[in-house]
């Protein structure tokens, strides 16, 4: 089965700096990677998701980016963080093919001050 | 506005009784999804079902699913202090395979 790495498993940053989070995944190949950002005590907001290396979509216009330069490697980023930014980011992953559970990694607190 | 929408959006319960939380979505869909997610971590896979199902179990988890109402339900059996969590409902809509829409999810709150 999936296991999914994140990191760091908390972050606190300023204003205005950039931002790298990774994250990687074992026990699959070819995988949909995502990434979601989840506000204090709030549902999922979907932010990007790759169906495979290079390719990348953006579901809502922001301040973040998202690359995928290795089959199980989803990186997100920032140029310059937003107090806005702030939140619970998650990746997740799915098996390609319709009808597959999508599993997530441990998240990561992101807190812009 | 998100596709799945859950409600309550809070019940607090007693150790032994039922949990009953509800999934509304607005588009047709291939799947539904249930997760469980504990204060400050990652989401828990609880159940996928499929469009062409009504019904699934897994231990004390039971999911329905009504796509003429576009509705799911979970219902926890006999509670325990440990199922305390955060419950999301997701869904994989026919013509955005593989985007999935998350709803608020309910709060449930066990006391022993």
């Amino acid at each position: 089965s999936q296991t999914i790495h994140q990191w760091p498993a908390t972050l606190v940053q300023p204003v205005g700096s950039p931002l790298s989070l990774e994250c990687t995944v074992e026990g699959t190949s070819n995988p949909n990677l995502y990434w979601y950002r989840q506000a204090a005590g709030r549902g999922l907001q979907l932010l990007f998701y790759s169906v495979g290396i290079g390719q990348i979509s953006s579901e809502v216009p922001q301040n973040l980016s998202a690359s995928r330069p290795q089959d199980r490697q989803f990186i997100l980023s920032s140029k310059k963080l937003l107090l806005s930014d702030s939140g619970f980011y998650l990746c997740a992953c799915q098996t390609s093919g319709i009808n597959n559970e999508q599993f997530f990694g441990p998240g990561t607190r992101l807190t812009v001050l | 506005s998100q596709q799945g929408e859950e409600d309550p959006q809070a019940l607090s319960i007693q150790e032994g009784e039922n949990a009953t939380m509800n999934c509304s979505y607005k588009t047709s869909i291939n799947n539904l999804q249930w997760y469980r997610q504990n204060s400050g971590r990652g989401l828990v896979h609880l159940i996928l079902i499929r469009s062409n199902e009504r019904e699934k179990h897994s231990g004390r988890l039971r999911v329905t699913l009504d796509t003429s109402k576009k509705s799911s339900s979970l219902l926890i059996t006999a509670s325990r202090a440990a199922d305390t969590a955060s419950y999301f409902c997701a869904t994989d809509a026919s013509d955005s395979w593989g985007k999935f829409q998350f709803g608020a999810g309910t709060q449930v709150v066990v006391t022993p």
